[in-house]
């Protein structure tokens, strides 16, 4: 049962180009979305979260947003950059049943020079 | 900046036997977690630890796998009788609270059963 969607498993860009990456989820109980980086042999990099409460949040390069009625969420990188190179997770937790983060599959992001 | 540790970085063992793996979590966290990731799946929750106690635990912690943080500052995993399908990376987690938290992950252990 796979309560967080990615749905591309890869995705190559162009340096200084935007990076796209989305997630789905279908349980309506999360109410918290978190994006991680991971490199191989690493654990996963925490980069951006949201809250339901909100459909956008901005870091820098890094822009989250969520789309509730959609149960979509996808993250922005602009401008793209090779060390931007790595496996992009979404994680969503639901806090009124919990503390575990569920992960999608996740997407290898590719940024070429 | 402070960051998860975990030891070791890679441990092989003979099906059956125990295996401890071990973490420092961030020293201001209060929330501490185990997940895993077998090759080529997703990274699967195993157990959440608060007040030195389990908070949640997924269906794969099952009676083979415990939790203990013997001092103020290690935070365990135990295996007792290790199987094949235990090979995977695990990776430990903190957090400041639990609402609305940024899990931040270790490194990993790769666990390898022969």
């Amino acid at each position: 049962d796979q309560q967080v969607k990615q749905n591309s498993p890869s995705l190559s860009v162009q340096e200084g180009r935007i990076s796209i990456l989305n997630c789905d989820y279908t349980n309506s109980m999360f109410d918290y979305f978190l994006w991680y980086k991971k490199y191989p042999a690493e654990g996963p990099t925490f980069l951006i979260s949201i809250s339901s409460i909100k459909d956008k949040n901005e870091d820098g390069r890094f822009t989250v947003f969520l789309n509730k009625s959609a149960k979509h969420l996808s993250l922005h990188i602009v401008p793209s950059q090779p060390g931007d190179s790595a496996v992009y997770f979404c994680a969503a937790v639901a806090n009124q049943a919990g503390t575990a983060l569920i992960f999608g599959k996740g997407t290898t992001l590719s940024v070429s020079s | 900046e402070p960051e998860v540790t975990q030891t070791p970085s890679h441990q092989v063992t003979q099906m059956g036997q125990e295996v401890i793996l071990r973490c420092v979590p961030i020293s201001n966290h209060l929330y501490f977690y185990w997940y895993r990731q077998i090759l080529g799946q997703k990274v699967e929750f195993l157990v959440s630890f608060y007040n030195n106690e389990i908070s949640e635990k997924s269906e794969i912690f099952d009676d083979q796998f415990s939790v203990e943080r013997p001092d103020g500052s290690n935070f365990t995993l135990k295996i007792r009788s290790t199987k094949l399908e235990d090979s995977a990376m695990y990776f430990c987690a903190s957090s400041v609270d639990s609402y609305y938290n940024e899990q931040f992950f270790g490194p990993g252990t790769r666990l390898t059963v022969l």
